[in-house]
């Protein structure tokens, strides 16, 4: 248990479907990350908010939207994938500051169909 | 952020100390050294982190060159447990530094 917890832990989504991934941190933590891991491949961070605030988006499709309501909370809204999005998203959380740790959650292991 | 090089496996005997090197030559003066670990589907585990002095926790201990251009993880006592992938990653956060292949580290028994 890292003090992120993901869900769901499992997910099979159409292409036409519109389904979200929720995070939650009990870290106290002000930064929060969504990541995305396809098979055999290193992780590619998707989106980056600090301070509730988008400040990166590494060029991910607009299918893919993010929200983030609060320090605490990050959701990744999913909407009209296609199967090459079927991958392990991960979201992470950490302090603003320079020389901190990182802490990730179990992932949401997504199936598009 | 600076770019990291690590061997793609490694084994290690099970008991015995498991020494990961990671090179780092480009590492800027204010980057750290992560290092994280994923078993298999899991999300990435932190371990260690430094600047320039080595480090010790209960998981590990970090050693640092003096030149900071490489590190090397090391893993006191390998289990079977500690069999996953190995990523060094540096950066002045590390939420938002770049993770690469990493080292496959398999402990045998």
């Amino acid at each position: 248990e890292t003090g992120v917890t993901q869900t769901p832990r499992h997910l099979v989504m159409g292409m036409t479907n519109k389904k979200s991934l929720k995070c939650e941190q009990h870290l106290g933590h002000n930064a929060m990350y969504w990541y995305k891991q396809s098979a055999k491949k290193p992780l590619e961070l998707m989106f980056v908010y600090s301070l509730e605030e988008r400040v990166e988006n590494n060029s991910v499709p607009s299918r893919f939207s993010p929200e983030c309501p609060n320090s605490s909370h990050l959701f990744l809204h999913l909407h009209t994938l296609q199967p090459e999005d079927s991958a392990l998203y991960l979201c992470a959380s950490s302090q603003v500051r320079p020389s901190t740790e990182a802490f990730f959650g179990q992932g949401t292991r997504l199936t598009v169909v | 952020d600076a770019k990291t090089t690590q061997p793609p496996s490694m084994d290690c005997a099970e008991g015995r100390a498991a020494n990961l090197p990671c090179n780092h030559s480009t590492i800027s003066g204010n980057e750290y050294v992560y290092w994280y670990r994923q078993i298999h589907s899991q999300g990435p585990q932190y371990i260690i982190h430094g600047l320039k002095n080595n480090e010790t926790n209960e998981m590990a201990s970090l050693i640092i060159t003096e030149d900071r251009k490489s590190s090397t993880l090391i893993l006191p006592h390998a289990t079977l447990r500690d069999t996953a992938v190995y990523y060094c990653i540096v950066g002045t956060n590390a939420g938002k530094s770049t993770f690469g292949d990493g080292t496959t580290l398999t402990v045998k028994p």
